[in-house]
């Protein structure tokens, strides 16, 4: 079992509603990263959380709304997704960001927008 | 910024046979090379990473080759079995975690 977990596992959603992805991790890590994956590709980075401040946007739509409440906690808030958004979204945490560490990802939520 | 190669894209291989899958990158100074295994319906799971001032890394049936050189990095598995099979990924990261990169990614299929 992964020590990241991601709700909900799925998602199905219209292009006008809002919902939100939940990641949690309890390993103590201090940097919590969103990735997107399309299907038979790598994963995309898309935002980096150091120290529950955020440090990268990778040039994401503001459709994608992060949050990290605390340590533990990490957010994608979701509006107004456009049907090429349906993908899986990893979320992953390491020990910093300031040098090179192991990221450790959850199994993901997957979307799919109607 | 940093551009990852993986091949091949699809490797089938006997049960018990070994797999290797190759990994090239461009900054020379990269200096940590993860390697990941993706199951259907899972996320990506660490299984094994080198850094830039180590050679080769085993652990059990897994082992992680570096040439800072030639810039590649390679993966081997010997004595594959049919859980192998998945989807492979290697990475690298140039500073720090904010920009490690991926390659494509292999499928690996382990014959019974």
């Amino acid at each position: 079992d992964t020590e990241v977990t991601q709700t909900p596992k799925h998602l199905v959603m219209g292009m006008t509603n809002k919902k939100s992805l939940k990641c949690e991790q309890h390993m103590g890590h201090r940097a919590m990263y969103w990735y997107k994956q399309k299907a038979k590709k790598p994963p995309e980075l898309m935002f980096v959380y150091s120290y529950e401040k955020l440090s990268i946007n990778e040039s994401v739509p503001s459709r994608f709304s992060p949050e990290c409440p605390n340590s533990s906690l990490l957010n994608l808030h979701l509006h107004a997704l456009q049907p090429e958004d349906s993908a899986l979204y990893l979320c992953a945490s390491s020990h910093t960001t300031g040098v090179v560490a192991p990221q450790h990802f959850g199994d993901g939520t997957r979307l799919s927008i109607l | 910024g940093e551009n990852v190669e993986q091949h091949p894209s699809t490797l089938s291989v006997q049960e018990g046979d070994s797999a290797v899958i190759k990994c090239t990158y461009s900054d020379s100074a990269s200096n940590y090379f993860p390697w990941y295994k993706q199951e259907l319906g899972k996320g990506p799971q660490l299984i094994i990473d080198i850094r830039s001032n180590v050679g080769e890394k085993k652990d059990q049936r897994i082992a992680v080759t570096l040439n800072k050189t030639a810039k590649h990095f390679s993966l081997h598995i010997t004595e594959t079995q049919p859980e192998d099979s998945a989807v492979y990924f290697c990475a690298a990261s140039l500073y720090n975690n904010n920009d490690m990169r991926f390659g494509a990614g292999t499928r690996l299929t382990v014959k019974p």
